[in-house]
């Protein structure tokens, strides 16, 4: 998964429920993201951490909560206050040297049953 | 807050023309513009990326374009093939972090 690995690949949600997707990398990336994807939409920033232990809101933030306990991991929770879940979502991974190249993941196919 | 318009939000060429994709960014600290391509159900892959200290660069079919002035960076296809088929993100840098701001998007449909 060319060193970025998310799972599950699909992933069905109850209304009321918690979910949380997993992201790993080995690339030794300083910097991880997360962002949604809708039908017809860009990829939109949900979190972004640049170093263990810390983290920052994107611009849909809401609903959402992540942590970043080692490097390789960065897992995200869609929590049941995030009302309209279903999309894609994508994890990425960067290095902090300036070169700002983004990998991505596989992706992860949430839907609300 | 920054924003990237992408133009056209679909596009269908016949194979062997030329497909043109157009950004515009807002932040004119931006100083890297890579392009993503997607395809069905996959991960974006970088294609080609450029920073703001070149102008053009160009890998086999592909080539980029920036304009500093007027902020404007455009992706450009020769010689089309049904495999280049996808959905193409433009990108730009945010000033003073190791972020990404995404274009919304283009499907870009090559017929036989």
């Amino acid at each position: 998964d060319g060193g970025i690995t998310q799972s599950p690949k699909y992933l069905f949600r109850k209304e009321g429920q918690n979910v949380t997707l997993s992201c790993e990398q080995n690339l030794n990336h300083d910097a991880m993201y997360w962002y949604r994807q809708d039908p017809g939409q860009g990829l939109r920033l949900i979190y972004y951490s640049q170093i263990v232990n810390d983290f920052q809101k994107g611009d849909i933030a809401e609903g959402y909560s992540v942590s970043r306990e080692k490097k390789e991991s960065f897992p995200l929770t869609v929590t049941s206050a995030q009302k309209n879940p279903t999309a894609f979502y994508l994890c990425a991974s960067s290095t902090s040297t300036g070169n700002y190249g983004y990998t991505f993941g596989s992706g992860t196919r949430l839907t609300v049953v | 807050g920054e924003n990237v318009e992408q133009h056209p939000s679909t596009l269908s060429v016949q194979e062997g023309d030329s497909a043109v994709i157009k950004c515009t960014y807002s932040d004119s600290a931006s100083n890297y513009f890579p392009w993503y391509k997607q395809e069905l159900g996959k991960r974006p892959q970088l294609i080609i990326d450029i920073r703001s200290n070149v102008g053009e660069k160009k890998d086999q079919r592909i080539a980029v374009t920036l304009n500093k002035t007027a902020k404007h960076f455009s992706l450009h296809i020769t010689e089309t093939q049904p495999e280049d088929s996808a959905v193409y993100f433009c990108a730009a840098s945010i000033q003073g972090s190791d972020k990404l701001i995404f274009g919304t998007g283009t499907r870009l449909q090559v017929f036989p």
